[in-house]
Order: C-alpha cells, then structure tokens, then sequence
C-alpha cells in the first residue's frame, strides 16, 4: 500500500530519446508535485498541480511536460533528451486543507541519460 | 521568503542527543518551519513542523524562539539508522501557498558506532 509510488525506479536511454515517468498516490490528496535532485543533491521543485491544473512551471524547458489526468496521477514527460537532464527526479503530494509545506515524496527516479 | 542556513555536516554517536540549528533571519509572518529528512536512495520525509516555542513527536523536538529567526532540531539518542541529510525550511512562498518548498543544502548528518 505504497502512498506515491513512481516508475520506473531506474532510467537510462541515450541523449535525443523521449521518456516518460509516472507518479501515483493513493491518499487522496489534492496536489502533486516533480522535484528535481541532482548530483550535488540539491533538490528542486519543478512542477505543481492542484486538481489536474498547473500551479507552478518553475522555469523548466518545455521539453518537460507534465500531464495530470486525474487527480491521483502525475506524469513527467521529457523531449529530446540531454546529458543535463540526468538527475532524481521525485514525485510529491500534499493534502487539501493544510499547510502544504507537508509534502509526501515518493521514492525517486534516476535517469541516467548517455 | 525565507533563506535558511545550517550546517554542511555533523558527525554523532550512537545515543548521543544531536541538534541541528537552522537561522531563517527574514522568516515570514505566516511562515512555518519544516524539517525534511532524506536518507540516500529515498525521498525526503518530513519530520516535524513548527510555528514557535516547542513542539515533540515521536521523532524529534523543534525549537523555535520567540523571534523565530532561528530553530533547533532535536533527535534523542541517535542511531545508526539516522544517518541522513536533513533539511530545514523556512515556509514555502510565502502568502500565494502554493506549495513551492525551497530546499536548502542540508545538514548530512552522519552517526557513528
């Protein structure tokens, strides 16, 4: 009964390829979220939905799209891949009616683009 | 919104009481302060929330005096198993709460036999 699972857990595709990444949460929560970690382990937010809409777009190339189709799912798709890119990419959520400052992430995915 | 500054690295040892102090000098009015804890191949956790004085649960206790510029996270006798980075953060993006954690570099946090 994992809460936000993503997959794959491990990714790794040659530069110029297009991938995707799924989130799932099972806790109901309204609002999900894609961070970006990487090799120095700075951890930075990417995107934020709220009920299927766009919140936050933190200055991200638009090769990164995400999709919401509903509100249990956030997915990460990334165009023409670059060597840039390669980082943990983690998943989050936060509940409706508190501080969202309470985020639950999910267990990563590290892209490895050659 | 608030910058946070805390220690690179500490090193503990088993039992011991650590304490992690984080400044957050120019922390907002409805600001919160969140702990994170990351430990290698996960996603950050969070710990423990706060608005001022003291507050406890099950893992740790943060305090946070009266003018909030600053807050220390306390973990009792660690062990081995709370080796991780720890984050401190000053509140999201202030009034639009929309969620936006900003995170710092951390404290790793490493505990020793």
């Amino acid at each position: 009964d994992t809460a936000v699972s993503q997959t794959p857990k491990y990714l790794v595709t040659q530069m110029g390829n297009d991938k995707s990444i799924k989130c799932e949460q099972n806790l109901g929560h309204d609002t999900m979220y894609w961070y970006k970690q990487d090799s120095k382990k700075f951890l930075k937010i990417m995107f934020s939905y709220n009920n299927k809409e766009l919140i936050i777009n933190e200055t991200v190339p638009n090769r990164f799209s995400p999709k919401s189709p509903d509100k249990a799912h956030l997915n990460l798709h990334i165009n023409s891949l670059e060597l840039g890119d390669s980082a943990v990419y983690f998943c989050a959520s936060s509940p409706p009616g508190t501080s969202t400052d309470t985020q639950y992430f999910g267990p990563g995915t590290r892209l490895t683009v050659l | 919104l608030a910058k946070t500054t805390q220690p690179i690295s500490m090193d503990s040892y088993e039992g011991q009481e650590v304490n992690i102090t984080c400044s957050h000098n120019n922390i907002a009015t409805n600001d919160y302060i969140t702990w994170y804890q990351q430990f290698p191949s996960q996603g950050p956790r969070f710990i423990i929330q706060g608005y001022k004085t003291k507050v406890t649960n099950e893992v740790a206790s943060l305090f946070i005096p009266a003018d909030r510029k600053s807050s220390t996270l306390s973990l009792p006798r660690v062990s081995l198993s709370d080796t991780a980075v720890y984050y401190c953060l000053g509140g999201t993006d202030g009034s639009s709460n929309t969620g936006k954690l900003i995170f710092g570099q951390g404290t790793t946090l490493q505990v020793k036999p």
